[in-house]
């Protein structure tokens, strides 16, 4: 199986910072890497397809980058409404796998 | 408007069997692999298996293969997610998405993002 090592776990950043998110694979899976955001109570949600494509309806705020076994996810300007658990997914092989999610706090 | 309904929080005792579902709607049922995610209480997202309704082609994942089965009815564009035996440890939120593909799934990959996801079904297993 493929693993996905997210850091940080956790993360505090004020409202307008720049943020980003590291997601390492332990095998090369090209740009073959989905992120996801859940908010508290609520099912994941798509924000970034194949590494950097931004998901139709989601800000352009947040953008993703990498390719091989390591990825990064940035939010430009950090907005409460974007606190929650982030996840990546790598969709190279079976058995799909994801990070072990970075939650997002706001200071 | 493309959605998942999935059925409201299940208690069951150790043993006993269970089958939630999660409902489609608003797309063409057939042509999209649906799948189930698994949350453990305070953890992170397990990808279970999937299921295409087309033909009902699955896969899973070997954590989940032999613990459970996943299947379609398309007459009620339902997919279903079944257990023959629960156990306390399966107690968790369970999520149904639909996967938009990226690419041609075969046996050993099947490329896509989980576009659309269900609300979540909480399991809850207790003697």
């Amino acid at each position: 199986d493929i693993q996905m090592t997210q850091s940080p776990s956790s993360l505090s950043a004020s409202v307008g910072d720049r943020v980003t998110i590291t997601c390492q694979a332990s095998q090369d899976i090209s740009n073959s890497l989905n992120w996801y955001q859940q908010r508290p109570g609520k099912a994941p949600k798509l924000l970034i397809y194949d590494a950097s494509n931004l998901e139709t309806g989601v800000t352009s705020r947040f953008s993703g980058g990498g390719s091989g076994t390591h990825f990064t996810f940035s939010i430009s300007s950090l907005q409460p409404e974007d606190i929650g658990t982030y996840f990546c997914q790598q969709h190279d092989s079976l058995p799909i796998t994801f990070g072990q999610g970075t939650r997002l706090e706001i200071k | 408007e493309v959605q998942l309904v999935q059925s409201g929080a299940e208690v069951k005792r150790p043993g006993e069997s269970l089958k939630i579902p999660c409902k489609a709607s608003g797309y063409s049922f057939t042509e999209y692999w649906i799948g189930w995610v698994r949350q453990m209480p305070g953890r992170g997202l397990e990808w279970m298996g999937f299921v295409y309704p087309g033909d009902s082609d699955d896969r899973y994942s070997p954590s989940f293969q032999g613990r459970v089965t996943i299947s379609a009815d398309k007459s009620i564009t339902t997919v279903y997610l079944q257990w023959s035996s629960l156990k306390a440890s399966d107690t968790a939120m369970y999520y149904c998405a639909r996967l938009r593909p990226l690419g041609y799934c075969s046996d050993g990959a099947c490329p896509g993002a989980f576009d659309i996801w269900g609300q979540g079904t909480v399991v809850t297993v207790s003697s």
